[in-house]
């Protein structure tokens, strides 16, 4: 059974610092890994996704490596900002398309 | 375009009421799926469709009826909701090449 875990739960730091949020996983069989932001109240945002076969995924200030042999990826924004201050998310799909999510962590980025 | 839409955006029901939730994608994704998430938890899976068949039901009560009438839409159909179904009602569609989950904003359903 798959099981997705993200440390910490919550995290709060000054502005234009650069930090990592990380994901594992038991299940190393995984042929994708999805990052998500969600703001309260708000519907998840896509990140970026990993394909198994890929290391890493960049897209602006954000970085998501994976390491399906350790079952950990990990999610580096740079330079952080206010506006960067949400939940974020892990997930990894079953054969099915369901997605198994960690609980998220909180991000809180202060002025 | 990568958007999902969802109406309404709020609703507020009695335990008697029938209401429905609707979702509308233009993507051409195949795949659709309603995700139930209460406060600070993760998102449930609730059902998928597959080219417009119905391919997972997650145990859901019976009072929470889905829909798929066409490739764009997905319908959720509540009636004789309990208190404790009140939730974010998320909506999500999948595409065959990136395997993206993309969703849209929500429904907060409130059930008095």
């Amino acid at each position: 059974k798959q099981e997705v875990t993200q440390i910490p739960a919550a995290l709060s730091v000054p502005e234009g610092e650069n930090l990592v949020l990380n994901c594992s996983f038991t299940d190393s069989a995984i042929y994708n890994l999805q990052w998500f932001r969600q703001d309260p109240g708000k519907g998840l945002t896509s990140l970026l996704l990993i394909q198994s076969s890929q290391r890493e995924q960049t897209s602006g200030r954000l970085n998501a490596s994976l390491d399906k042999s350790s079952g950990r990826s990990t999610l580096y924004i740079a330079a952080s900002q206010p506006g960067d201050s949400a939940t974020y998310l892990c997930a990894v799909p079953r054969n099915t398309g369901k997605l198994i999510f960690g609980q998220g962590t909180t991000l809180q980025v202060k002025p | 375009d990568t958007e999902v839409t969802q109406t309404p955006k709020h609703l507020v029901m009695g335990m008697t009421n029938k209401k429905s939730l609707k979702c509308e994608q233009h993507m051409g994704h195949r795949a659709m799926y309603w995700y139930k998430q209460k406060a600070k938890k993760p998102p449930e899976l609730m059902f998928v469709y597959s080219y417009e068949k119905l391919s997972i039901n997650e145990s859901v009560p019976s009072r929470f009826s889905p829909e798929c009438p066409n490739s764009s839409l997905l319908n959720l159909h509540l009636h004789a909701l309990q208190p404790e179904d009140s939730a974010l009602y998320l909506c999500a569609s999948r595409g065959p090449v990136t395997d993206t989950q993309y969703f849209g904003p929500g429904t907060r359903l409130t059930v008095l």
